[in-house]
């Protein structure tokens, strides 16, 4: 399976910061690659798709990159709603896989 | 704007077998190319795609489940549905149904639905 590990864990912020995740495969993928934003209590949201495609209707603050198998995700001005937890996904191969998850906290 | 809700027992003993179904509204579950998918987060940990279906019947699943994962589709009623067998208290979990475009990402999702394994 391909292993896909974010950093850090958890990050705290204020609002009006920028902010960046990131996640890395455990093998190459190219750019098969989605972030999620979670919040408590709701299911996933898909934000950004192929590494760096905005999803209809998600606001322009979040933007995805990719260098090699590292993979960034970056909110570059905190609002309130943005506070969450965000995962990345693999969708290279079987079994698609998620990474361990960020929680986004209020600093 | 295509819709998924969960549904079945919250509730399953140890060794049992849990099922529950996704019902689709707002589109039907045979347009576009899409597959549909079961995806499971135990209480405060990540989240395990758990297997895929085609409306053809075509399936995928996650070899970490082995043979207990079973995921079917009616397409008269527009809903895909899980068996998950033999359950433990491992498998307690949020069950999400979700749609998956062709290139592998989980569009839209179902809110949920908690299923606890216990006597």
């Amino acid at each position: 399976d391909i292993q896909m590990t974010q950093s850090p864990s958890s990050v705290s912020a204020s609002l009006g910061d920028r902010v960046t995740i990131t996640c890395r495969a455990s093998q190459a993928i190219s750019s098969w690659l989605a972030w999620y934003q979670q919040k408590p209590g709701q299911a996933p949201k898909l934000l950004i798709y192929a590494a760096s495609t905005l999803q209809s209707g998600v606001p322009s603050r979040f933007s995805g990159s990719k260098s090699g198998t590292d993979f960034t995700l970056t909110i570059s001005s905190l609002q309130p709603e943005d506070f969450a937890t965000y995962y990345c996904q693999q969708a290279k191969s079987f079994p698609y896989t998620f990474g361990q998850g960020t929680k986004l906290e209020t600093k | 704007q295509v819709q998924l809700q969960e549904s079945g027992p919250g509730l399953v003993k140890p060794s049992q077998t849990l099922s529950l179904t996704c019902t689709v509204s707002g589109g039907s579950i045979s347009s576009g190319s899409y597959h549909w998918s079961w995806i499971r987060q135990p209480a405060g940990k990540g989240l395990e795609w758990i297997g895929r279906i085609y409306p053809t019947g075509s399936t995928d699943y996650n070899p970490s489940l082995g043979s207990r994962v079973t995921i079917s589709v009616d397409t008269s009623k527009n809903h895909f549905s899980l068996r998950l067998s033999s359950v433990t208290a491992a498998d307690t979990a949020m069950f999400f149904c979700a749609r998956m475009t062709p290139l592998g990402y989980f569009d839209s999702w179902g809110p949920g639905a908690l299923v606890t394994v216990s006597s």
